[in-house]
């Protein structure tokens, strides 16, 4: 079975300084990787996703996430964030070929000014 | 935003009491999905229909059930609510061309007293 593993919960981070948002996986076959963000009292946006190709996938507000097999990760990343990032941030997998997807439990980024 | 609606967005009902929860969609996607939101557990898979009256079950599914007459309507029922119900649900939807890429409604959140 599939599962998807965010281990920080909560990650404060100063404005202009750059994060990184964990997500590691299990699976024994080939993966599509998602990375969805909740605004407070909103629904889930999609972000950025893997499907094939090339291994860095980059979103239009400055988000990029690089899909590294061995390690079985897809960590979102930004190098300098700003207060509306404050969000929070889920890590989705579905195998290839199939429409269900399976999150982890969300991290919350909150972007101190 | 993807044409998502979710009725009613807030609701407060009692334990042992029926609730149905209603999304609509406008983009005659084939795939309907119904997640729960908890604190620690992210989202996770209630239902899922991939065509009319083709519905299956997902992670979570005791207590709930669905029903999609139309492509365009997915109904979710709590038979007979309990507080463990208590959450916000969110629909979701999803095409074969956009592989396992899923659409987001704004949410219901439901309070079992």
């Amino acid at each position: 079975a599939q599962s998807v593993t965010q281990l920080d919960s909560q990650v404060p981070v100063f404005e202009e300084a750059p994060v990184e948002l964990r997500c590691n996986y299990s699976s024994s076959v080939s993966v599509y990787l998602f990375w969805y963000v909740q605004y407070p009292n909103q629904g889930l946006q999609l972000l950025l996703k893997y499907l094939s190709g090339s291994t860095l996938v980059e979103s239009i507000n400055g988000f990029e996430a690089e899909f590294n097999k061995s390690q079985t990760s897809f960590h979102l990343r930004k190098p300098s964030v700003h207060i509306s990032d404050t969000a929070e941030y889920f890590c989705a997998v579905s195998l290839t070929g199939a429409n269900n997807l399976f999150f982890g439990t969300g991290t919350r980024l909150t972007v101190i000014p | 935003d993807a044409g998502i609606t979710q009725s009613p967005r807030h609701k407060v009902t009692e334990t042992g009491t029926p609730v149905t929860l209603r999304c609509h969609q406008t983009e005659n996607h084939r795939y309907m999905y119904w997640y729960r939101q908890d604190p620690g557990h992210g989202l996770r898979l209630i239902h899922y229909s991939y065509g009319v009256k083709d519905t299956d079950k997902g992670e979570v599914s005791d207590g709930y059930s669905v029903s999609r007459s139309k492509t365009e309507d997915f109904l979710l029922t709590l038979e007979s609510a309990t507080s463990s119900q208590t959450s916000v649900y969110f629909c979701a939807i999803g095409s074969l061309q956009e592989v396992a890429e899923q659409f987001f409604g704004p949410g219901t959140r439901l309070t079992v007293l």
